[in-house]
């Protein structure tokens, strides 16, 4: 089993729509839990940053950790071609730099 | 003010070939790292660097050498060139995950090297 799985997708979704895309992970370690963007031929940059479980908002944006279920989820509300792009999940645990990344989904929004 | 650069940006050079990536961070971060992306969009860390001391070392071929020469900056030198080391390289910084914060640890990416090995 990997250590973080994500479904690659491709998800295509009308401007407007809300989004859902999710992780589930096997380390019960992982305490830090974010979200990374990655436009085409871009670097990834961070969206959303959570600490152990619960829900965190910020705009049209809202990211979910649910720990007893290892699940964590984003979902993008009245979403814009512009939010067209890799989203990756990532993790950590509390004193250990390494980033587990999962795989990416990969979302369109069509105008 | 690029928070994490990189040079060069692509990079295209012969099977055998030894050729390096440079990367730099203006972010005043202790921590380093050289991600290796593959054709599927998969991030897996190779290594990183904290205050130019080596921290994580994952399981890659001794033709990969990081070197720190301060905490600025975190190169990657890559002997022997193979077909399979095609991929996009980011590096990436973050500050020290000891200290206290709410976004400790979280990293900051570069543009990426898109490396081709023909």
């Amino acid at each position: 089993q990997k250590e973080v799985e994500q479904d690659p997708g491709p998800l295509s979704v009308p401007e407007g729509a809300i989004v859902s895309l999710n992780c589930t992970y096997s380390n019960s370690a992982f305490q830090y839990f974010m979200w990374y963007r990655q436009y085409s031929r871009k670097g990834p940059e961070l969206l959303m940053y959570t600490y152990s479980s619960g829900n965190k908002e910020d705009g049209r944006f809202t990211a979910q950790v649910d720990k007893s279920s290892k699940y964590i989820s984003l979902f993008i509300r009245d979403s814009q071609p512009s939010d067209s792009a890799t989203y990756l999940c990532a993790m950590k645990e509390a004193s250990y730099d390494k980033v587990i990344f999962g795989p990416g989904t990969s979302l369109s929004v069509i105008p | 003010d690029t928070a994490v650069s990189q040079t060069p940006k692509y990079l295209v050079t012969q099977m055998g070939n030894d050729k390096s990536i440079k990367c730099e961070q203006n972010l005043g971060h202790d921590t380093m790292y050289w991600y290796k992306q593959d054709s599927k969009k998969f991030l897996k860390i190779m290594f990183s660097y904290n205050n130019k001391e080596l921290i994580i070392n994952e399981t890659v071929p001794n033709r990969f050498s990081p070197k720190s020469p301060d905490k600025a900056h975190l190169n990657l030198h890559i002997n022997s060139l193979e077909l399979g080391d095609s991929a996009v390289y980011f590096c990436a910084s973050s500050q020290d995950t000891h200290r206290a914060g709410a976004l400790r640890g979280t990293q900051y990416f570069g543009p990426g090297t898109r490396l081709l090995v023909l």
